[in-house]
Order: C-alpha cells, then structure tokens, then sequence
C-alpha cells in the first residue's frame, strides 16, 4: 500500500525555470491537497482539489497552478520559478477531512537558485 | 478565518520526563481538531484527533490531548518521553465555516520537541 507518493523528491531549479511536482494517492480519495511549508510558518495551502476535474485556491496561490485530471493524481505546476518558491512542498489526500485526518506524502524538497 | 497558535516553537525535555506542547485555536464555535507529528525528513504522520465526545482523546505512541472548549485550547501531552519521540508536531484545525467539499486543514507553525538523553 504505497499511500501517497510525491515525484521528485529533490530538485534544484533556475530562477524562471518551470516544473511539476506530481502527486499520486492510491487510496481512491476525493479530496488532494498541496501545501508548502517554510520554517517557523508551518503548511499553508496552496492549492486543493475535492474531486476530478476541480480545483481551488488555497491562501497562498500566486505563482502556482494545478491540475486532477484523474481522481489519483494532482499536479502542481511552477510556471516561472522565483527564489521565494524555495520550500518543501507536501501533498496530502482525504476522504473526509473533518473525520480521517489527511493523508501526506513524503515531500518534495525544492531549491531555486 | 480560522487560526492555530503554537506559542512555543522550542521544547527541550529530558528523556522519561513528562511534556505538554500547547495548543490554542481561535474559533467559538465547534472545530475538529489534530495533532500531526513529522520525524526529520518524512512527511507528516497524523497522532489523533477530536471529532466531538470525550474531551479526552488518545492516540499513537502514547499521546493524548484534551480538548479545552473555554480555553479553546487542544495541548498534547505524553508522560514519559523517549528520544524516538524526537520530531516536529503540529497542531491543526478544521474550518468550521466550511461545508463538505470546501473543508481543509489550518496548521499551527509547530513546536520542535529534542529528548535530552
């Protein structure tokens, strides 16, 4: 039972540089989310999805966007990366937040130079 | 819009001493609420929750918290830590203003507990 599972781990990107971070969940849920975290700020959201095909924006989604194209996946794209994007990105998933807690992936550690 | 507190971003304790991280949330009105635990270079690992009922709740590894609906407080506590407890805790809420399909979690800005051996 993989869970949640974030590709890449690691990666070092240009200033203006794009990228996706991939978010796959095997546990057939509804709900996804990616949050970044920085030190002595704790997760804030960035963007969340409650089913396929839908989107949000969470509190901090300047520069980012995202797409669940399929139920099992959500992607978070970085179209022109800035310093200020260097954070380690979490993706969760859910089926019902309020009951079960969120589900979290490992993490991705993103450095932009 | 909801908010968490973490007053105390440090906590050293000694092993087997008792710890209490505290945990204060803003809203009035009812919340779910959690404790999450992060170890050094994972991701984030829930330790329990409060839904409704008891305001005593027990979790993984020895954890409990007690939800304090005048204090609007949920602190974590353990009475004899270990040095695998070492790790990163945060606390978060659910937005009690949000309906199913719109709910997400606010976090807390975590409290780094060290075990002194």
């Amino acid at each position: 039972n993989a869970g949640v599972t974030q590709t890449p781990k690691f990666r070092v990107l240009k200033t203006g540089q794009s990228m996706t971070l991939l978010c796959a969940q095997d546990m057939n849920h509804e709900y996804m989310y990616w949050y970044r975290q920085d030190p002595g700020m704790g997760l804030r959201l960035i963007h969340y999805s409650v089913g396929e095909g839908t989107t949000a924006k969470g509190e901090v989604p300047d520069g980012y966007n995202v797409s669940r194209l399929k139920k099992q996946n959500f992607l978070l794209g970085l179209e022109s990366a800035a310093p200020s994007q260097t954070s380690v990105y979490f993706c969760a998933s859910s089926y019902r937040l309020r009951v079960w807690g969120a589900f979290f992936g490992q993490g991705t550690r993103l450095t932009v130079v | 819009a909801q908010s968490v507190t973490q007053l105390d971003s440090q906590v050293p304790v000694f092993e087997e001493a008792p710890v209490e991280l505290r945990c204060n949330y803003s809203s009035s009105v009812s919340v779910y609420l959690f404790w999450y635990v992060q170890y050094p270079n994972q991701g984030l690992q829930l330790l329990l929750k409060y839904l409704s009922g008891s305001t005593l709740v027990k979790g993984i590894n020895g954890f409990e918290a007690e939800f304090n609906k005048s204090q609007t407080s949920f602190h974590l506590r353990k009475p004899s830590v270990h040095i695998s407890d070492t790790a990163e805790y945060f606390c978060a809420v659910s937005d009690p203003d949000s309906n199913f399909g719109n709910e997400k979690l606010t976090f807390g800005t975590g409290t780094r507990l060290t075990i002194i051996p």
